[in-house]
């Protein structure tokens, strides 16, 4: 079955200005098949749309608002994807969740999220 | 990019019908047949119930449909059911070739 499986620490403390490096590990389908996107949900707050990774050319495309910012790579040896954000401020406080995209633009499944508190 | 437009909140008893809209542009929702949607209950990843504006997944129940008119994508919920109970998201990808989300929708069963 397909599973996304996030950062097996489930959760990450970091201080503002620092980076955080999540991952993002694919089982159940042919890895390199499917574009994998990132998502994240602060508290309380709405989703938002982050980035996307092609784990077979390795093409990637951001929101505008984490130009400079993010970085996402990916691992064909162990079906793994991965999301860097630098720079964080307390305003990036949030779930973080991959997705795998299917279907025009829709993300069939999710990962179980990874929580992101940035805090001095 | 904007969030997409969706109602804060919608209510309903349990077997009505209850509609979800989410307006966008013609940048993304009414320029593509690229909406979908996603069920959230608290604590949880979000899940998809719609792709492609009017597809559901297999297992998603046929009591969820999808529609769009314009720049205005709908989610239609009949016989309401007390687990449907959830926020409610669309998504949409938009000609900048990425995505955005709606403000999203808390659904509140009577």
């Amino acid at each position: 079955q397909v599973q996304l499986v996030q950062s097996q620490s489930g959760a990450e403390v970091k201080k503002p200005g620092a980076s955080v490096k999540l991952s993002c590990k694919a089982s159940g389908y042919t890895f390199t098949s499917y574009n994998v996107h990132w998502v994240r949900q602060a508290p309380g707050q709405g989703l938002e749309w982050m980035g996307i990774i092609n784990p077979s050319g390795g093409i990637t495309r951001h929101a505008q608002k984490f130009q400079g910012r993010v970085t996402m790579t990916w691992d064909t040896s162990t079906s793994t994807v991965y999301m860097e954000l630098s720079s964080l401020r307390s305003e990036d406080t949030a779930m973080f969740y991959c997705a795998r995209h299917n279907s025009g633009w829709a993300f069939d499944y999710w990962g179980q999220g990874t929580l992101v508190t940035v805090s001095s | 990019q904007s969030a997409l437009t969706q109602p804060a909140s919608v209510s309903g008893s349990p077997g009505q019908s209850i509609t979800i809209s989410c307006t966008g542009t013609s940048s993304d929702v009414g320029g593509y047949n690229y909406v979908s949607w996603y069920q959230q209950h608290p604590g949880k990843a979000p899940k998809l119930m719609i792709y492609e504006v009017s597809n559901r997944p297999s297992g998603v129940s046929d009591r969820f449909s999808g529609s769009k008119s314009g720049n205005t994508a709908s989610l239609t919920i009949s016989g309401l059911e007390a687990g449907d109970e959830a926020d409610y998201y669309c998504s949409s990808y938009t000609s900048s070739g990425t995505g955005v989300f709606g403000g999203g929708t808390k659904l509140t069963v009577l």
